[in-house]
């Protein structure tokens, strides 16, 4: 089946630096989202990328969308304690017409301060 | 508005038995969406309800079931449980059914644990 596949598994980072996570898939994706989820918490909705090559922006998040719509990252510059979670994307299964997600493992973000 | 929520939080049965959990979405919501978390296999889509039907489902076995209600309420069901089936259960509700496409609202989660 479709798959999604996310790296790296696991980051630790000092608090003030840059993190950033990467989404590869084999085939053309329509979007992408973005989840994150906090320790003991649930999956809670960052963004959608729709175009090749897209940019987004929220403070100090920095969402891209490959040119060829295949790969997706998340940079997050400076990172804070408060940005510590499990940041996941998720595909959409081009078989079940737009209504099944699929997951990447996710990569867990840890902040030392 | 109230956010998405499942009842109960916490569930421990053992093997054999079977289960039902209760997602209400939020109000205006009629898209509900079942995924199941576990460490070793993620996050996993079980089902999509939308008005009262299945729209999509899963890869998983047949003792996973799901309806939704009238009401937009949705339930779902493992019947004879096994030890595997330990996980964090997820509901999630949007506007519009398609969750490829749609911004998906998740509630607190289930946390089921099977003895």
């Amino acid at each position: 089946g479709q798959q999604v596949m996310q790296i790296p598994q696991y980051q630790h980072v000092q608090e003030g630096e840059d993190f950033t996570t990467y989404c590869n898939s084999s085939t053309t994706l329509s979007n992408i989202q973005w989840y994150k989820q906090r320790p003991g918490g649930h999956p809670v909705f960052l963004i959608q990328l729709v175009k090749s090559g897209e940019v987004k922006k929220q403070k100090r998040l920095t969402f891209q969308f490959g040119e060829a719509k295949k790969n997706s990252s998340l940079h997050i510059t400076a990172t804070q304690t408060t940005d510590v979670g499990t940041y996941f994307c998720a595909i959409g299964d081009r078989y079940n017409q737009g209504g099944k997600l699929i997951f990447g493992q996710g990569t867990e973000l840890s902040v030392k301060p | 508005k109230a956010g998405v929520t499942q009842t109960p939080r916490y569930l421990i049965k053992t093997r054999g038995q079977q289960v039902t959990l209760s997602c209400s979405p939020i109000s205006g919501h009629r898209s509900v969406s079942w995924y199941q978390q576990t460490p070793g296999q993620g996050l996993q889509f079980l089902f999509e309800y939308f008005s009262e039907t299945q729209r999509n489902k899963g890869n998983f076995p047949g003792r996973f079931s799901g309806r939704q209600f009238s009401n937009s309420r949705s339930e779902m069901n493992v019947s004879t449980l096994e030890l595997g089936d330990s996980a964090l259960y997820l509901c999630a509700s949007s506007p519009l059914p398609g969750s490829t496409y749609n911004e998906q609202f998740f509630g607190p989660g289930t946390r089921l644990t099977v003895l």
